[in-house]
């Protein structure tokens, strides 16, 4: 059974960068047609993709956050991350991995999903 | 970019009714079109794929339907488990994009 968790810290300072990390468990973050991604949700709202990358290290995001973010993988540590800069509050959201499974032509879902971990972005 | 529009936002509904939500694309997105729920404080779970697919272990009054623009989620009986929030998403083209949600609360 393939597992997502999220780390990182819960909190981070306006402008700085956030971090955060994916770890895959129960398969290798490399076998099959899969992607990872990023998506967030902030409290009471819904969801907003972020942004995924194929463990060949192509990646495609979201317009509206291009220009701070950036998706890497580890496949030696099963894992992969997240790093948006100059955060605000606006920035502040549960934020979640899941894994893509485009395998079929026509296809294409979020079958596992990390349990989500909460940053806020505050002095 | 290609923006999902859900139908109702919010709907209260009684154990053993039969509830549709509807979901519009922007542009065609084909059967790029799947279904989520999401219960609080939980991460979204997988319910329909490729529009009308039934992901492993969802029970069977889940159904979906639609191609193209329109797309519907119905539940056929509902159970207490089924009050939740749902998502449409499209996986057609990046960025992929959710639906509002559709919040299904016990009337």
């Amino acid at each position: 059974q393939v597992q997502l968790q999220e780390s990182g810290p819960g909190l981070v300072k306006p402008s700085q960068t956030l971090s955060l990390t994916c770890t895959v468990s129960g398969g290798s973050i490399s076998s099959g047609s899969y992607y990872w991604s990023w998506i967030r949700q902030p409290a009471g709202k819904g969801l907003e993709w972020i942004g995924r990358i194929y463990t060949s290290g192509s990646t495609n995001y979201n317009p509206s956050l291009k220009s701070r973010v950036t998706i890497s993988v580890d496949t030696s540590k099963n894992q992969f991350s997240l790093k948006l800069s100059s955060v605000t509050a606006a920035d502040t959201a549960v934020y979640y991995c899941a894994r893509g499974n485009d395998w079929h032509y026509g296809d294409d879902h979020f079958d596992y999903w990390g349990q989500g971990t909460l940053v806020t972005v505050s002095s | 970019d290609i923006q999902m529009t859900q139908s109702p936002s919010s709907l209260s509904a009684s154990v053993g009714d039969r509830v549709t939500i509807t979901c519009r694309a922007s542009q065609s997105i084909s059967s790029y079109l799947n279904w989520y729920q999401q219960k609080p404080g939980k991460a979204p779970k997988l319910l329909i794929y490729a529009a009308s697919s039934l992901q492993s272990g969802v029970p069977s009054r889940f159904s979906g339907s639609g191609s193209g623009t329109d797309f519907t989620l119905t539940i056929s009986s509902l159970q207490p488990e089924d009050f939740a929030t749902y998502y449409c998403q499209q996986s057609y083209s990046t960025p992929q994009a959710f639906g509002q949600g559709t919040r299904l609360e016990i009337k």
